[in-house]
């Protein structure tokens, strides 16, 4: 049992390139997420996605897209990357604990744009 | 007013000793509480969950919630040099909108 992978796990860009990031969880979770982590911000939510065919806008999904692929795979989209997004991304999957989802986090992806 | 707050620290603490760490939130609908333990570097992991007001225990870690208060808090005894890194409090008011705060840092000092 992987749990939740990301690939990669860091990259380069400059301001302006495309990319994608990708996740997949192999716990058969039905929700997914993807946060990014700033020093002294927390994680901010960014996009979440309730189950297949379903995504939401978190608190901070100016810049991004997503798609769920499929009930395994969230991939999250920067379509013109900007220094702002310089930042450490975290995919994760929940499960119910009584009535709340309870979340378990992938090994990140560190990005810089220049 | 962020939704929810802790202390960014450092705390230090010798080895040995109890390490207490806090947590307010603003949103008083809030039902469920959680506490992750983040090492440089590396990804959040869970280390407890509470709903109910009082104490939970999990070896070393005791979750405590005081919902009339809007704080939460997580006990480590015995602290050990490995129990160092940043400890996320992070608070559920719905199925899926779970808040997190900016963490602590926590240093066990030999």
């Amino acid at each position: 049992n992987a749990g939740v992978t990301q690939t990669p796990k860091f990259q380069v860009l400059k301001t302006g390139q495309s990319m994608t990031l990708q996740c997949a969880q192999d716990m058969n979770h039905n929700s997914m997420y993807w946060y990014r982590q700033d020093p002294g911000m927390g994680l901010r939510l960014i996009y979440y996605s309730a189950s297949e065919g379903t995504t939401d806008k978190g608190e901070v999904p100016n810049g991004y897209n997503v798609s769920r692929l499929n009930k395994r795979e969230f991939s999250l989209r920067l379509e013109s990357a900007a220094p702002s997004q310089t930042s450490v991304y975290f995919c994760a999957s929940s499960a119910p604990t009584g009535w709340q989802e309870t979340q378990y986090f992938g090994p990140g992806t560190r990005l810089l744009v220049l | 007013q962020k939704e929810v707050e802790q202390n960014s620290g450092p705390l230090s603490v010798p080895e040995g000793a109890i390490a207490s760490l806090n947590c307010t939130y603003s949103d008083r609908g809030s039902q469920s509480f959680f506490w992750y333990r983040q090492y440089s570097g590396k990804s959040p992991e869970l280390i407890m969950f509470i709903y109910s007001n009082g104490d939970k225990e999990d070896g070393r870690f005791t979750a405590q919630l005081n919902k009339a208060s809007q704080y939460v808090s997580l006990l480590i005894r015995d602290s050990q040099p490995s129990d160092s890194a940043t400890y996320l409090c992070a608070v559920g008011s719905s199925a899926s909108k779970i808040i997190f705060g900016s963490g602590t840092r926590l240093s066990i000092r030999p």
